[in-house]
């Protein structure tokens, strides 16, 4: 069965701070792994990885993807509150009419002033 | 810029009756999609429609049924909604050009009393 496993489920830091998620994966025919930041509407796209060991950057964000071991990591550095979401991990498969797109449960980060 | 339009943001109702949930999209989108998101259990897929004209059952279909009318709209039905139906539900689009990441609507929220 396919599966996205995220931890930790929740974490609170104070601003200034370093975090990392962690996002591990089982799927079958795996073609790419997708983080999104979820505050209080929509999930917003952060990062799209589909090659290993390449890491992708946005201002304080970064993300890599290890395919080998199956997990990825997203590091926020410099912590801010307005970075106090829940970040979800997603993993995309190849379907026969669809790509099937597996969620995990999220972390629900929380930044203290 | 509309991206994904979910109507309506909010509905209450009671067990036995039945609702539709109106999803648009304005970005020429093959893929559309239906989710629930429950309190510590991330996104999970109700259904989804890779073009117009056809549908799949995802991880929780039970209960539900959907209705790709054309390219832009796909509907949601609750024929006889329950208490376990009360959920955050979401709509997403994605193009099928490339490797393009879920665009996601703001939400309904919908109680079953």
């Amino acid at each position: 069965e396919d599966k996205v496993v995220q931890s930790p489920l929740s974490l609170v830091v104070h601003e200034g701070d370093t975090v990392t998620l962690n996002c591990s994966y089982e799927v079958t025919n795996f073609r790419s792994l997708l983080w999104y930041k979820q505050e209080k509407k929509a999930p917003t796209f952060l990062f799209m990885l589909t090659s290993s060991g390449i890491e992708k950057k946005s201002g304080r964000l970064s993300s890599i993807l290890d395919k080998k071991e199956l997990f990825s990591i997203l590091n926020i550095t410099a912590t801010q509150t307005g970075d106090s979401a829940v970040y979800l991990c997603a993993v995309e498969a190849r379907g026969v009419r669809d790509d099937k797109i597996i969620f995990g449960k999220g972390t629900r980060l929380h930044i203290l002033p | 810029n509309a991206g994904v339009t979910q109507t309506p943001k909010f509905q209450v109702l009671k067990t036995g009756q039945s609702m539709t949930l109106q999803c648009a999209q304005d970005m020429n989108h093959n893929s559309m999609y239906w989710y629930r998101q429950d309190p510590g259990m991330g996104l999970r897929l109700i259904y989804y429609s890779a073009s117009e004209g056809t549908t799949d059952k995802g991880e929780v279909p039970n209960g539900y049924n959907v209705s790709r009318l054309n390219k832009r709209e796909f509907s949601l039905r609750l024929e006889s909604a329950a208490p376990s139906q009360t959920s955050v539900y979401f709509c997403a689009s994605r193009s099928r050009r490339g490797n393009q990441p879920q665009h996601f609507g703001d939400g309904t929220r919908l109680s079953i009393l």
